[in-house]
């Protein structure tokens, strides 16, 4: 089956420590997302990368960091910098250079740090 | 700056009548306007998608308008259905600058009641 994985579902982090959410797809996607959901709130971009190698910030990239070594993957690190780190944490992916827009979303990471 | 609202944060609708939810936005010129559904503890699935110059679209029972005069798109479940209960997102495209990147409302909550 074609899709877009995080792992893992929930995460237990303790304040000062880094921690890196994973996020792969198998349906060969160039663009990948990540965003954060808060209640009562929209999703909101945090780092975005349309090709391999190269990745740009959203609109709240502080105290996040990501990487994409491969088409696949685009794993989201959240540092110690990150002031308030709980939240639910949704990655996605989007097929480029046709007329499709659609993002395709993975079943997202809550993560929880105290 | 961008706003994007969606009418209400909650809505309320006996099984079998249609649901009715609104996205309104401002300071934006998108090019096109796509609707999402999220479960709790989900991730959001891609549901419809219209451009600017499309007035309606259809999906079986759902109904997307787009008016870009008054700035606002409609999205329509007739015959709703117990099921239907999730949590609606509406986000804004464009198809320049950070190509793809959307700009997500913060939802609505449908509870269709048997």
């Amino acid at each position: 089956d074609g899709g877009i994985t995080q792992s893992p579902k929930y995460l237990f982090r303790k304040e000062g420590q880094n921690v890196t959410l994973s996020c792969e797809q198998n349906l060969n996607h160039d663009a990948m997302y990540w965003y954060r959901q808060d209640p009562g709130q929209g999703l909101r971009l945090i780092y975005y990368s349309q090709i391999v190698n190269d990745f740009q910030k959203g609109d709240i990239a502080e105290g996040y960091s990501v990487s994409r070594e491969k088409k696949e993957s685009f794993p989201l690190t959240v540092t110690s910098a990150q002031k308030n780190p709980t939240a639910f944490y949704l990655c996605a992916s989007r097929l480029t250079g046709t007329s499709a827009h659609e993002q395709y979303f993975g079943p997202g990471t809550r993560l929880t740090v105290t | 700056s961008q706003k994007i609202e969606q009418n209400s944060e909650a809505l309320n609708i006996q099984e079998g009548k249609t649901a009715t939810l609104t996205c309104n936005y401002t300071n934006y010129s998108p090019a096109y306007l796509q609707w999402y559904r999220q479960d709790p503890g989900r991730g959001p699935v891609f549901l419809l998608l219209i451009r600017e110059n499309e007035k309606e679209k259809r999906k079986e029972r759902l109904k997307v308008t787009f008016d870009t005069t008054l700035k606002q798109s409609l999205f329509h479940i007739t015959a709703s259905q117990p099921a239907d209960s999730a949590t609606y997102l509406c986000a804004l495209g464009n198809y320049g600058g950070s190509q793809g990147n959307l700009i997500f409302g913060k939802g609505t909550k449908l509870s269709v009641k048997p």
